[in-house]
């Protein structure tokens, strides 16, 4: 158990729906990752926040954003949903954004669109 | 941005025998190599991880090594046991981006009893 909790464990929606993901990270992290797994593009980096601000963005989406909140907590919000955003979206946590830092995953979320 | 190949896709080997996992990585300012293990249903656990300015690094049965000139890194298991079966990942993160991952295409190990 990584100490990096996410809900809901599995998500099944239409096209064209709203969700959002939650993330609590590990008690101290202040920085948040979320990364998305899918068969054909692998475990990709969408986009960081450290301490309520957002830091860096990878490969995101405009219909997809995040937030995190004064407790640290985040969620990410994907809307206008398409079939190719099933995947699995994992958050990951670190200290800080020192070099020494580990990110730790946690369970992931299954989204299903159908 | 950087690119990080991973080989093989799969990797089968006997109980008791070694598994080598190869990647290799695009950005010479990547200066972080963490290795993760993902089970079924689980998210990626990090196993070890070096850093740019050691060329190999050992925990127990686990151990990685880095080449800077050629730009790749292998984690060697020794030993394998049925509970090592997993997806394993590299990644590479590149200084100054906050540590943002890029993750190889991973390596589905199966060890056989």
């Amino acid at each position: 158990d990584s100490g990096v909790t996410q809900t809901p464990k599995h998500l099944i929606t239409a096209t064209g729906q709203r969700v959002t993901l939650r993330c609590s990270p590990r008690s101290g992290d202040l920085s948040v990752y979320w990364y998305q797994q899918s068969l054909d593009q692998g475990l990709q980096f969408l986009i960081q926040y450290y301490n309520g601000e957002e830091r860096a963005k990878g490969n995101i989406l405009e219909r997809f954003s995040a937030q995190q909140f004064p407790d640290l907590h985040s969620e990410l919000n994907l809307s206008s949903l398409e079939l190719g955003d099933s995947a699995l979206y994992f958050c990951a946590s670190s200290v800080t954004l020192a070099e020494t830092d580990t990110q730790y995953f946690g369970p992931g979320t299954r989204l299903t669109v159908l | 941005g950087e690119n990080v190949e991973q080989h093989p896709s799969t990797l089968s080997v006997q109980e008791g025998d070694s598994a080598v996992i190869k990647c290799t990585y695009s950005d010479s300012a990547s200066n972080y190599f963490p290795w993760y293990k993902q089970e079924l249903g689980k998210g990626p656990q990090l196993i070890i991880d070096i850093r740019s300015n050691v060329g190999e690094k050992k925990d127990q049965r686990i151990a990685v090594t880095l080449n800077k000139t050629a730009k790749h890194f292998s984690l060697h298991i020794t030993e394998t046991q049925p509970e090592d079966s997993a997806v394993y990942f590299c990644a590479a993160s590149i200084e100054g981006s906050a540590r943002q991952l890029t993750f190889g295409s991973g390596t589905q190990l199966t060890v056989l009893p």
